[in-house]
Order: C-alpha cells, then sequence, then structure tokens
C-alpha cells in the first residue's frame, strides 16, 4: 500500500514569513510527485510535477525540491500572502499506484 | 486562454438514479483524468485516458464508467447512485500522461438525495 504523508496537518503564518512543508512517500518504483494548490470549493491548481531525484521548480514565490532516493519532497512559500492561504496537496504516482494524495497541509496566512 | 470545461456544473439525482458528467478537455491536451471530492475528504483519483484509452485505474466504484472520445472529451456514467456519491468531481487534462502538468476544470457538483 503506498503512502503519501504531508506535514505539518496545518500551519499558521504571519504575512511576511516564509513557510515549508513536507510530503513523504515511497521511494521505490517512483514516478512522479505532484504539488496541487486546492481552495475549498475552488478548482485545484497544479503548481509542481517533478520526476528527477534532484528536481527543484519554482513558480513565483513558491519552489519545491524532490529527493526519489529518500521519499521526500518540499514546498517552500517566500514571504506569505493571505492569498496564499490553501490546502496544498501532493500526489504520488508510483509502480501500479495512481495518483494517491496526502492528507494535504492547511495554510492560513494571517494578516 | 481555453480552459478545461465541464459540464454540469451541478447536478441533483435521486437514489439509484444515473447521472453523466461531461469534461471538455484544453485543446490539444490528449489525456483526461478524473477526480473526486466527497465533503471533508481527501480527493481520490478515479480513472484517466490518454489517447482515447484507458491509462491509470485508481478507485472507481464498478457502478461507474467513463470513455474518451474521438475528440478527446471524456465522459463519466454513474449508475445505480447512492447517497454516498454526492461529492466534487473534478476533471483534468495534460498534454501526455502521467508526468506533465494537469490543469483542472472547474468540477461538477453532484448531490445525491
Amino acid at each position: 500500500i503506498l503512502n503519501v504523508e504531508q506535514s505539518p496537518q496545518s500551519l499558521h503564518v504571519q504575512e511576511g514569513d516564509s513557510t515549508n512543508f513536507t510530503c513523504s512517500f515511497p521511494s521505490s518504483n517512483f514516478y512522479a510527485l505532484h504539488w496541487y494548490r486546492w481552495e475549498t470549493a475552488k478548482s485545484p491548481e497544479a503548481l509542481f510535477v517533478m520526476t528527477l531525484n534532484g528536481d527543484e521548480k519554482k513558480k513565483g514565490r513558491i519552489s519545491a525540491t524532490l529527493n526519489t532516493k529518500e521519499g521526500y519532497s518540499y514546498l517552500y512559500i517566500k514571504g506569505s500572502q493571505p492569498e496564499d492561504s490553501a490546502t496544498y496537496l501532493c500526489a504520488c504516482t508510483s509502480g501500479t499506484y495512481k495518483y494517491i494524495f496526502g492528507t494535504g497541509t492547511r495554510l492560513k496566512v494571517l494578516a | 486562454a481555453a480552459g478545461v470545461i465541464q459540464s454540469p456544473r451541478h447536478l441533483i439525482k435521486e437514489k439509484r438514479e444515473t447521472a453523466t458528467l461531461k469534461c471538455y478537455p484544453i485543446p490539444r491536451h490528449d489525456t483526461v483524468y478524473w477526480y473526486q471530492q466527497g465533503p471533508g475528504q481527501d480527493p481520490q483519483f478515479l480513472i484517466s485516458f490518454y489517447e482515447k484509452m484507458q491509462s491509470d485505474k485508481g478507485s472507481i466504484p464498478d457502478r461507474f464508467s467513463a470513455q474518451q472520445f474521438s475528440d478527446y472529451h471524456s465522459e463519466l456514467n454513474m449508475s445505480s447512485l447512492e447517497l454516498g456519491d454526492s461529492a466534487l468531481y473534478f476533471c483534468a487534462s495534460s498534454l501526455g500522461d502521467r508526468g506533465n502538468e494537469q490543469f483542472f476544470g472547474p468540477g461538477t457538483r453532484l448531490t445525491v438525495l
């Protein structure tokens, strides 16, 4: 069974703070790691797809890194803004398991 | 820019009825994914299609079926609806499969009474 775990479960930060969260996944038969930004009752937004060990991707103030050997990915947000408040989900494709989602990190940025 | 279109946006059905959800991918995208998110639950991957063939299968119930047509749009058919099928159903599309960025539609909210 493929377990994808995210930590922390929820996070409150002040506007302007930088923050990061973790997605852990089994490293065997890894294929791809996806990060999504998911606001309640809105369409999810795909942030990054990473496939290679050592991948680093950046979109504005958000960046992500991937370590497939140890089975983790970090998502970083620099200078958090209230509009960054959302649930950040990662999903892993590995072997025959398709798009197993983590439980998400619920971020609240306080103005 | 054109986005993923889903129809209908809202659907109300009774138990044991049938529902069909439609997804129109971004032009030139050849892969479609279906996801289900129940109230307060994590999203679940249901099924995906690449070039009109089923590519990956997730936690799709046997009562559900889906297909991708020659114009790349996809339909999710849900029969013998149960109360627990009430959820947001999202469709996403990508160019190529698995490792490429997915773009999501606005979702269809299905309510089963």
